[in-house]
Order: structure tokens, then sequence, then C-alpha cells
């Protein structure tokens, strides 16, 4: 069964400075990870999805690496802003599309 | 991406009663998920809505309590049934394949007093 895992749970910043949110998977064998974005109380936003065979995916601000080999994916938020204060949620997706998601991480931008 | 959309946005429920929760996409897509996510916790998935055929179930959900339909390739219904407070908990349908890939519902609060 697979098993996602994201650390640190919460995180508070100050403007300005760069996020780092890690995520690691028991099982290597997924087709790609996803990086979602969740507001209190909302549904899911998409932020990147990086498939098995890529290393890394840029959107603006974010990044997202992939080690597929060692289980592990971090996401980069650069130069954050309040507006970036959310849960972030890593999810796996095998060949079934089933996602597993991690608990999450809640990171609080302070202006 | 696929605009999906669902209702009720919330609702405030009885012990016992029921609730249906409406899921639309805007165009076809190949699979429908129901998930769950309790409070202070992460997304748990329900079942995998088949088009018509019976869903397909996780370890921990049946059928009897989280009864699915799915008429066609754009819609799916999710229902929980006899609901008590436990099952308090923003319900998300996820659509995969077509323009869509982890494409989600804006979700469905529920409230069970």
């Amino acid at each position: 069964k697979q098993e996602v895992t994201q650390i640190p749970a919460a995180l508070s910043v100050p403007e300005g400075e760069n996020l780092v949110l890690n995520c690691s998977f028991t099982d290597s064998a997924i087709y790609n990870l996803q990086w979602f974005r969740q507001d209190p109380g909302k549904g899911l936003t998409s932020l990147l999805l990086i498939q098995s065979s890529q290393r890394e995916q840029t959107s603006g601000r974010l990044n997202a690496s992939l080690d597929k080999s060692s289980g592990r994916s971090t996401l980069y938020i650069a130069a954050s802003q309040p507006g970036d204060s959310a849960t972030y949620l890593c999810a796996v997706r095998p060949n079934d599309y089933k996602l597993s998601f991690g608990a999450g991480t809640t990171v609080t931008v302070r202006a | 991406s696929a605009v999906i959309s669902q209702k009720p946005s919330r609702d405030i429920c009885q012990r016992g009663t029921s609730l249906t929760i409406q899921c639309q996409v805007d165009s076809q897509v190949t699979m429908m998920f129901w998930y769950r996510q309790q409070p202070g916790q992460s997304l748990t998935l329900i079942a995998t809505a088949n088009q018509g055929s019976e869903a397909t179930y996780e370890s921990g959900f049946v059928i009897d309590k989280f009864p699915i339909s799915r008429p066609n390739l754009t819609f799916s219904t999710l229902t929980v049934s006899n609901m008590s407070p436990e099952d308090s908990s923003i319900y998300l349908c996820s659509v995969e394949g077509g323009r869509a890939l982890g494409s989600f519902g804006p979700g469905t609060r529920l409230t069970v007093l």
C-alpha cells in the first residue's frame, strides 16, 4: 500500500522567504506525482504535475522536483507572498489513476 | 482542463438522513472518483464511479453506505446514507481522461448534527 508523507506539517515564514516543501512515498511504481493547493474549506487547485520520467517541472515561482528512485519530491516556492498561505498537498498517481495523498503542509506567510 | 461543478456546495443534515451529492463535468471523461476529507485530515478515496456499472469501492467503504451512480461520461452522484456525525466531511469528485488530469470539483461540505 502506498504511503505518502509530507514534512513539515506546518511552516511559517516571513514574506519574501523561499519555501521548501517535502514529500516522500514508499512505492516508486508511480505514473506521475501532482502537487495541489487547498485553501481553508475549499477544493483542490492543481499546481504542478510531474511525469515519472521527468526530473522537474516549473510554473512561475513554483518548481517541483522528482526523484522517483528514492521516492521523493520537493516543491519550491520562490519569494513567498501572503497569498501563498494555504495547505499544499502531494499526491502520487499509479497506473490505475487512484491518487494517494499526503497529509499536507500548512503554510503561513507573514506580511 | 475540465470544469467540474458539485451540488450542493454545503449542507447541514440530521442524523439518520441521506444526502445525494452531484458532480457535473463540462466534457466527457474516462474516470470519475469520489474522495472524502474528514476534518483536519487528507483526502481518502471512497470509490471509482464506473459508467454503466457498479462502482468500485476502496477498503472500508461499502455500497450500502455510499451508493454511487454514473449514468453517462459527464455526471455522477454520491449518496451518503443513514448519516452520523462521523460522516461530517468535505466530499470531492475528481476526474481523469479527456481534458482532465487530476481535476477536482470544489467539494461539498457536509455537517451532520
